[in-house]
């Protein structure tokens, strides 16, 4: 398996637009997760879906922020409209179907100028 | 609310010495554990786990973690650093979901 993979790997976006991040899980993993990684706030856990769906999304920042799982193998996260503050590294990881670690993906590198 | 916590933000130790990244824990229940390991510019790798049984867990790169559940800690160690493991350290509980400590830099000078 060629593991979690995300793309884009970087993101420049001017202020406004919209940015989607995906993400395609490691085949027959039933846990999805988004994480946010900042120097200040560290690894930050946005949302988690299991069977493809949200189970908490208590870490979303604000409504500008969306995630979706149409289906077992592809993720989105959607940020609109896209602020300087939200430049962040941005990790999607999958684990399961038990009690497993989690395997990260390279992540997307997001500047929002 | 099921978190870990990592004390120190750096760890500086000399090449060939023995290391230890701290971590402590508060969890309800029985805690599944992990550590992973970060270098730059890269995702997070796992390094090793504790779900149940032996308190002293074997992991990648010759790391290894002991399990104490009186002191609520899950500290990582190696017997001998190398510079190559120069990298942030992160400690993680998974209950629902996996929450992370906020990492710990090692630098291992040569």
């Amino acid at each position: 398996d060629a593991g979690v993979i995300q793309s884009p790997r970087h993101e420049v976006t001017e202020m406004g637009q919209e940015v989607t991040l995906r993400c395609k899980p490691i085949s027959g993993h039933n846990s999805l997760f988004w994480y946010r990684q900042t120097m200040m706030r560290g690894l930050e856990l946005l949302i988690y879906f299991n069977n493809n769906v949200p189970i908490d999304d208590s870490g979303m920042p604000e409504d500008r922020f969306s995630a979706k799982m149409p289906n077992a193998s592809f993720s989105t996260l959607k940020i609109q409209p896209s602020e300087p503050r939200d430049s962040a590294v941005y990790f999607c990881a999958s684990s399961g179907p038990f009690v497993t670690e989690a395997f990260f993906g390279q992540g997307t590198r997001l500047t929002v100028v | 609310a099921q978190s870990v916590a990592q004390p120190e933000d750096q760890v500086n130790v000399a090449e060939g010495n023995p290391l230890t990244v701290k971590c402590t824990y508060s969890v309800s229940g029985n805690p599944y554990l992990f550590w992973y390991v970060q270098y730059p510019n890269r995702g997070l790798q796992f390094l090793l786990k504790y779900i149940t049984g032996d308190n002293l867990v074997k992991g990648s790169y010759g790391f290894e973690a002991e399990f104490n559940k009186s002191q609520t800690s899950f500290h990582l160690k190696k017997p001998s650093a190398l510079v190559s493991d120069s990298a942030l350290y992160f400690c993680a509980v998974l209950t629902s979901d996996m929450r992370f400590g906020a990492g710990t830099r090692l630098t291992v000078k040569p």
